[in-house]
């Protein structure tokens, strides 16, 4: 059952232009979302995250949007530049009792590839 | 002392033999939690300890199993290892149970 989805595997854009990634989520519970930068060879590493009580969160080039009523979520990276080229992850968490976010369910990636 | 270290970086072991792989995390993270990435997969959660005991596992069976140490360093073990178990396994840390995680590069285990 994947509750985070990543429907594409991968999304090639040109420097200077917008990169769309976008993830969708099946469990009403999650209350907080994260995107992962994922280089090979490296662990993930955090990009940027946003509760569920906001509809957009922006830092720098990138900006995440909350669409609960579709349950869905995008990142936006403008302008992309070649060092952006990676496999970007979605994550979602739902507070546990005590208010212990614990466990991130993760999508299966998307590559980006920025051709410059 | 900054950053997650996990060892060995690669390995490979035979079928129904047992492993134990190492996390060294951030001074001060008192939460570590383990995760399995298959081929073409996202980070499955395994399980997390904080302060030394275990207070999440995902659905894995009890062959997983870990250890969290003091000095802020832990150990994910695998026993009777099965072919499926071949994985990048990945540990991240936390200076509470928030979501600020800190990943290590992982370790890839190839079972054959």
């Amino acid at each position: 059952d994947q509750q985070v989805k990543q429907n594409s595997p991968s999304l090639s854009v040109q420097e200077g232009r917008i990169s769309i990634l976008n993830c969708d989520y099946t469990n009403s519970m999650f209350d907080y979302f994260l995107w992962y930068k994922k280089y090979p060879a490296e662990g993930p590493t955090f990009l940027i995250s946003i509760s569920s009580i906001k509809d957009k969160n922006e830092d720098g080039r990138f900006t995440v949007f909350l669409n609960k009523s579709a349950k869905h979520l995008s990142l936006h990276i403008v302008p992309s530049q070649p060092g952006d080229s990676a496999v970007y992850f979605c994550a979602a968490s739902a507070q546990r009792s005590g208010g212990s976010n614990y466990k991130l369910t993760f999508g299966k990636g998307t590559l980006l590839t920025v051709n410059p | 002392e900054t950053g997650v270290t996990q060892s060995p970086t690669h390995l490979i072991k035979t079928r129904g033999q047992q492993v134990t792989l190492r996390c060294s995390s951030q001074s001060g993270h008192n939460t570590v939690s383990w995760y399995q990435q298959a081929l073409g997969q996202g980070p499955q959660f395994i399980f997390q300890y904080y302060r030394e005991e275990e207070n999440g596992r995902g659905n894995f069976p009890p062959r997983f199993s870990g250890l969290q140490f003091p000095n802020y360093s832990s150990e994910l073990n695998v026993n009777a290892l099965e072919l499926d178990d071949s994985a990048l396994y990945l540990c991240a840390s936390s200076p509470g149970q928030g979501h600020g995680y800190t990943f290590g590069s992982g370790t890839r285990l190839t079972v054959v």
